[in-house]
């Protein structure tokens, strides 16, 4: 079946440095997303990339879908401590309504 | 207000008892999913329902069953041969291509003892 794996699985940061994580498909995809889970809480639609090689932005995060259609990263520019929270990628294949999720990546932003 | 919402918030169960989770939207959504949330293990797909009176196994289907008798209802019954119940379980719906993203309810922690 379709794996999505996420690297890393833990981040520490420095308030105002910037944060990478990645996100690999086994399989094709027919678009990504990303969600964003506060501590204590649940997964947040962040945003959905579709189109290979697309590039978005949300005021200083930035996401990326590869050419190839089977990895993805967030970015995050000089990160805040309101940035805290547990990351996942999650892809769709063709056809399907199935979403399979990343492991995630935990940030955590030392003030 | 529109939403999904998951009840209860916290429950607890013996071993060996079969134990529902109830999972309602009023977003209209054709689908709607379930996964188990473990530290570490990210959220596993159990089950998904595409359309009412169907759905199909997600990844780690064993031990748990659902229903979709209704476009807004999907309960999750985990019974007693799953063999490690205790986790956090989160419901989403989604309503398909027009509007991609899944909307999760605020999950329900079981511990079984």
């Amino acid at each position: 079946g379709q794996q999505v794996m996420q690297i890393p699985q833990y981040q520490h940061v420095q308030e105002g440095e910037d944060f990478t994580t990645y996100c690999n498909s086994s399989t094709t995809l027919s678009n990504i997303q990303w969600y964003k889970q506060r501590p204590g809480g649940h997964p947040v639609f962040l945003i959905q990339l579709v189109k290979s090689g697309e590039v978005k932005k949300q005021k200083r995060l930035t996401f990326q879908f590869g050419e190839a259609k089977k990895n993805s990263s967030l970015h995050i520019t000089a990160t805040q401590t309101t940035d805290v929270g547990t990351y996942f990628c999650a892809g769709r294949g063709a056809g399907s309504y199935q979403l399979t999720f990343g492991k995630g990546t935990k940030l955590s932003v030392i003030p | 207000d529109g939403g999904i919402t998951q009840s209860p918030k916290y429950l607890f169960r013996k071993e060996g008892q079969n134990v529902t989770l109830s999972c309602e939207q009023n977003l209209n959504h054709d689908a709607m999913y379930w996964y188990r949330q473990d530290p570490g293990q990210g959220l596993r797909l159990i089950y998904y329902s595409q359309i009412v009176n169907d759905f199909q196994k997600g990844d780690i289907a064993e031990g748990y069953s659902v229903s979709r008798e209704k476009k807004e209802s999907f309960p999750l019954t985990v019974t007693s041969a799953q063999k490690n119940p205790t986790a956090f379980y989160l419901c989403a719906s989604r309503q398909g291509t027009s509007q991609p993203e899944a909307f999760f309810g605020q999950g329900t922690r079981l511990t079984v003892v």
